[in-house]
């Protein structure tokens, strides 16, 4: 069964320092999406992107973040300056274009530690 | 800000019996709501949906009741069995003109089945 992957499963980083996360979302999907959850807290949705553009972004996705659709595999969300609040899973997640609306399917995560 | 609310953090229950999980909602233009199922240190797994014009979705052991008047759905799950514990969360959205949706996740319920 074709799923989302996501690498690396864990990054640690110094504060102030960049880091990409990495997603290659489902073969067939055109929609994209990043969630995140603190410990303890809600998911909670930064982005969707579609036709290689950014659709929607919550108030969370700041200036410090970007994503990029680099190849035709890879989703990829930059944090450009990473601080301490961070710290947190990262999801990616992706959907079908069919008419209506579809299930998103998530990727098991990158836990992001800041230090 | 509590769109969507999971106001039982957990919830035990005997194998073979029913579980009930319950979510409340504010948002009157929510017209798509979703259950996610996550064990630890995976993503969310998609279970089911119902779309606002019905009140009722069942797949296999699982339903999902919506009752639009008191912003309210719940899942049940019958009969309970030990794999189905796990983090359930309720996850709400409204279709965007971009054709991408965010979904607003409750703070999810904990299942415990006990054998």
């Amino acid at each position: 069964e074709p799923e989302v992957t996501q690498t690396p499963s864990h990054q640690v980083t110094q504060m102030g320092q960049e880091v990409i996360l990495r997603c290659v979302p489902i073969s067939n999907h055109l929609y994209f999406y990043w969630y995140r959850q603190i410990l303890g807290q809600k998911v909670e949705f930064l982005v969707s992107f579609y036709n290689n553009e950014i659709s929607e972004k919550s108030e969370i996705f700041d200036d410090q973040f970007s994503v990029e659709r680099p190849d035709g595999s890879n989703f990829t969300l930059k944090i450009r300056s990473t601080k301490l609040e961070d710290s947190a899973m990262y999801f990616c997640a992706s959907s079908e274009e069919v008419a209506g609306l579809n299930e998103q399917f998530f990727g098991p995560g990158t836990r992001l530690t800041v230090l | 800000d509590q769109q969507v609310k999971q106001n039982s953090p957990s919830l035990s229950v005997q194998e073979g019996r029913i579980s009930i999980l319950n979510c409340d909602y504010t948002n009157s233009m929510f017209d798509y709501f979703l259950w996610y199922k996550k064990y630890p240190a995976e993503g969310p797994t998609f279970l089911i949906s119902i779309s606002s014009i019905k009140d009722k979705n069942e797949d296999g052991r699982f339903t999902v009741f919506l009752n639009k008047s008191a912003k309210h759905l719940s899942l049940h799950i019958v009969p309970s069995q030990p794999g189905d514990s796990a983090v359930y969360f309720c996850a709400a959205t409204h279709a965007s003109g971009a054709g991408s949706y965010q979904l607003t996740f409750g703070k999810g319920t904990k299942l415990s089945v006990i054998p």
